[in-house]
């Protein structure tokens, strides 16, 4: 257990509304991840994190942004929520051996 | 260009048998390699994982992966499958001096489990 939460754990919001998902973790990992995960697509990143401030994009970044503030959350942000951002959203931590451990997952419903 | 392929997406398998998940990846160099299990309405867990050394390496629940390089291969045995064993599983390759520390998923693979 990675000691990472993410909340919240599931959200119904409307077409153009702006959400924000929230990861955090207790284990000062500098890596953190947002990924989608959608049948038949596997996971794919969205953004990561390499330290405070520090982020970048992943294969999928459209519609999303991501801030970090502190060491421990990491903030997703869907700006205009469309129907095709409906998904499950994970935040992972990365240790220094690319290990990777996730949080338990949001469920977001953009209707 | 990198690549993870998991050519099952279903593998159905009667309770009590083994069990084998193919995991095949395109890299430059030899990469770490993990393998992950998802119960159904959960998280990512990670099973096992190879850095070097050892080509068999053992993990939680009886599951055990060999990597064979020949074959740019980490496939994920197990000899007796139980139905607590239905599950998503992927695997996933990292580079070892990367500087982002991204994995390249699999597609995954559903193991289903017959009475």
């Amino acid at each position: 257990d990675a000691g990472i939460t993410q909340s919240p754990r599931h959200k119904v919001t409307e077409t153009g509304t702006p959400v924000t998902l929230r990861c955090h973790q207790t284990e000062n990992h500098r890596y953190m991840y947002w990924y989608r995960q959608d049948p038949g697509h596997g996971l794919r990143l969205i953004h990561y994190s390499y330290g405070v401030k520090d982020t970048d994009k992943g294969e999928v970044s459209d519609g999303y942004s991501v801030s970090r503030s502190k060491t421990e959350d990491f903030l997703l942000t869907l700006e205009s929520a469309t129907s095709s951002q409906t998904s499950v959203y994970f935040c992972a931590i990365s240790t220094s051996t690319n290990e990777q451990f996730f949080g338990p997952g949001t469920r977001l419903t953009v209707l | 260009a990198q690549s993870v392929t998991q050519p099952d997406i279903h593998i159905t398998v009667s309770e009590g048998a083994s069990l084998e998940l193919r995991c095949n990846y395109s890299y430059g160099a030899t990469p770490y390699l993990f393998w992950y299990v998802q119960s159904p309405g959960q998280g990512l867990q990670l099973l096992l994982k190879y850095f070097s050394g050892d080509t068999l390496v053992q993990g939680i629940k009886g599951f055990e992966a060999e990597f064979k390089r020949s074959q740019s291969s980490f496939n994920l045995r197990k000899p007796s499958v139980h139905w607590s064993d239905a599950a998503e599983y992927f695997c996933a390759v990292g580079s070892p001096s990367g500087s982002n520390y991204q994995l390249i998923w699999g597609a995954g693979t559903k193991l289903i489990i017959k009475p």
